[in-house]
């Protein structure tokens, strides 16, 4: 079945520094990638959506300056959050999509900013 | 009023019960339906994928759609606690690239 690896799963970092979260899709190529957040006990709320080659397409209320995201290929994306800050801390999680496998999620990324 | 409605929960059954988790809609318009596994501090893990109205089995798990209703359901047979889970479910329309999630039912399987 399809696979999407995310790292890394856990990370720390100081308040004002920047965070890079990598996603791979591992064995298809994800024509669409996705990036969620979640807070505790809630849904996936959808951040952006990336098509490889061009630029993401941000959800209503989502900095873009903040959340950078690149899809330089079909196998990989970045989520990289700028000038982190406490209430950045969340759970981030990447999903591929493609036309045989449908959506499949990474592992997620869990982001504290110190 | 959401586009899709679930109920968070939680629910709490024994071992060996039958689950029942559903979702309403109110988008016509969908016609990809899934429902996803998510296990604490991890990814959701798909589970049941429909298209359009009627029923699938895999296992344990059945997933029903009733478009006529805009009603969606997921049954697990002979839960396990390993069940214990928050199960999502998640639908989008034809030549949409997003997914529209419910909130999530968190469900414990008591042994």
């Amino acid at each position: 079945g399809a696979v999407v690896s995310q790292h890394p799963s856990r990370v720390i970092c100081k308040s004002g520094t920047s965070v890079k979260i990598e996603c791979r899709s591992l064995d298809f190529q994800a024509t669409t990638m996705f990036w969620y957040r979640q807070f505790p006990k809630q849904s996936l709320m959808l951040m952006a959506t990336s098509n490889e080659g061009s630029k993401a397409t941000y959800e209503q209320g989502v900095e873009k300056d903040k959340f950078l995201i690149n899809h330089a290929s079909l196998t990989l994306s970045t989520l990289t959050v700028t000038s982190a800050h406490p209430e950045d801390s969340s759970f981030y999680i990447c999903s591929a999509r493609d036309r045989w496998y449908g959506y499949t999620f990474g592992s997620g990324t869990r982001l504290t900013v110190v | 009023q959401k586009e899709v409605e679930q109920d968070p929960g939680p629910l709490s059954v024994p071992e060996g019960a039958i689950v029942s988790l559903n979702c309403t809609y109110s988008n016509s318009a969908f016609q990809y339906f899934m429902w996803y596994r998510q296990y604490s501090r991890k990814g959701p893990e798909l589970l049941m994928y429909t298209y359009s109205s009627g029923n699938k089995e895999d296992g344990r798990f059945t997933a029903q759609v009733d478009k006529s209703s805009k009603y969606i359901s997921l049954f697990i047979r002979d839960s396990q606690p390993s069940d214990s889970a928050t199960y999502l479910c998640a639908m989008s329309a034809e030549g949409a690239q997003k997914l529209v999630f419910g909130q999530g039912t968190r469900l414990t399987i008591n042994p």
